[in-house]
């Protein structure tokens, strides 16, 4: 069964604005995961969040983790038409395998 | 370092024959966990396997299924009597470990069954 749930299920932008997604879980994580997808493309990984770690960066990207509301959110600034693709949030739990939502399609219009 | 490679990349089969699915993981990885995709959906957890062992394969279809990963060589997804339902993209991922750290795909196999 489905772990996270992405939301929305697509989102459409112009370049230079800001994109969020967000993504919830049922259940206790070890960490949360974010991939991006281009498609006909295998998964590409974003950025992993710990459990015990409440907000990441990396270049453009900020991640934000509540395990309160179990749910997590992936802000993307300044975005760019080449950022058009598939997001997906995965959770993990300690020793077992990703589990995917159904992903947020987003596309960037230039 | 090549990343996880898969082959084929795209396999066509028709109803009834076998479909065999390669994923060689990254160097010095020894957990492999394979995917599937359908259109338009996300990714179904499968089967984790370690080297030589199936560690969960809660996801895997009862019946035509199975995979393993062998001591030496890439491990192998086996669909036998394929059925136009298993058409799907297969991604295999690997990782170092289970300790919750990134796990890296490969580009995906394509099955068409007609």
């Amino acid at each position: 069964s489905q772990q996270g749930e992405e939301d929305p299920q697509a989102l459409s932008i112009q370049e230079g604005e800001n994109a969020t997604m967000n993504c919830s879980y049922k259940t206790s994580i070890n960490n949360l995961q974010w991939y991006r997808q281009n498609s006909g493309r295998g998964l590409v990984h974003l950025i992993l969040i710990r459990s015990n770690e409440r907000e990441k960066h990396s270049g453009r990207l900020r991640v934000t983790l509540d395990t309160s509301k179990k749910s997590s959110s992936l802000l993307i600034t300044a975005s760019r038409a080449a950022d058009t693709a598939s997001y997906f949030c995965a959770t993990a739990q300690a020793g077992t395998a990703l589990i995917f939502g159904k992903g947020t399609t987003l596309s960037v219009s230039s | 370092n090549a990343g996880v490679m898969q082959n084929p990349r795209h396999l066509v089969r028709r109803r009834g024959q076998e479909a065999r699915l390669r994923c060689s993981p990254m160097k010095g990885h020894s957990h492999v966990y394979w995917y599937r995709q359908l259109p338009e959906e996300g990714l179904k957890f499968m089967v984790y396997l370690q080297k030589e062992n199936i560690i969960d394969e809660s996801g895997m279809p009862k019946e035509r299924f199975s995979a393993e990963f062998p001591k030496e060589g890439p491990s192998i997804l086996r669909i036998q009597q394929v059925v136009r339902g298993d058409s799907a993209a297969y991604f295999c991922a690997s990782s170092q470990d289970n300790d919750g750290n990134t796990i890296y795909f490969g580009e995906g196999s394509w099955l068409t069954v007609v």
